[in-house]
């Protein structure tokens, strides 16, 4: 089973700063890995796909990069409403397996 | 636009059964992967399995935690996709949700919670 590993698991950020999310695999899985964004209480929302592709309608500042064993997650500009937990997802291998999460805050 | 919406769970005894469904609409159902999703109280994703279109042999894939004890199946006549589970255990409370996808999961249903417990 590939583990997905992301960091940090919580960060407390101000508006329009920029954040980075890691998600480093425990073997090379080319680009297959996901973004995903929880909001309390909601169900997960698709945000890239394949390490770096944006999925439609998703905000011009959210972007991904990276392939083999490390990722990450960029916001340039946070938002209030960015508010959330972060998921990345590999569908290399199964089982389909999720990262652990990254809880975002506002200050 | 896509929909997804579970229904089904419930509070069950450990050892009892239960089985989910999930309506799809708004995309063409027959040509989806649908997955279930499972997230417990305050922690992550859990990935349970997902069944291929028909056209991909509707092959289907579990989760080892839940393999033996669950089942999915679907009905492209009705839209929908179930999940059968049985030997229910504590550790299964969680909100299922189904999601369309055989790569990245593209669209989430809003979930059911199941809740087991005596």
């Amino acid at each position: 089973e590939i583990v997905l590993t992301q960091s940090p698991d919580f960060q407390s950020v101000t508006p329009r700063e920029k954040v980075t999310i890691t998600c480093r695999a425990s073997q090379s899985i080319g680009t297959d890995l996901h973004w995903y964004q929880q909001k309390l209480d909601q169900s997960p929302k698709l945000l890239i796909k394949f390490a770096s592709q944006p999925f439609s309608g998703v905000p011009s500042r959210f972007s991904g990069s990276g392939s083999g064993t490390d990722f990450t997650l960029t916001i340039n500009g946070l938002e209030a409403e960015d508010a959330a937990t972060y998921y990345c997802h590999q569908s290399s291998s199964l089982p389909v397996t999720f990262g652990q999460g990254t809880r975002l805050e506002i200050k | 636009e896509e929909q997804l919406v579970e229904s089904g769970g419930d509070l069950v005894k450990p050892g009892g059964s239960l089985s989910l469904s999930c309506v799809g609409s708004g995309f063409i159902f027959s040509n989806a992967w649908m997955n279930w999703v499972r997230q417990a109280p305050g922690k992550g994703l859990e990935w349970v399995g997902r069944i291929k279109s028909k056209v991909n042999g509707e092959t289907i894939d579990y989760a080892a935690p839940v393999k033996g004890r669950v089942s999915i199946s679907r009905d492209d006549s009705k839209n929908t996709v179930y999940l059968q589970m049985n030997s229910l255990k504590p550790e299964d409370t969680a909100v299922y949700y189904c999601a369309t996808g055989g790569f990245y999961l593209d669209y989430w249903g809003q979930g059911t919670l199941v809740a087991v417990s005596s």
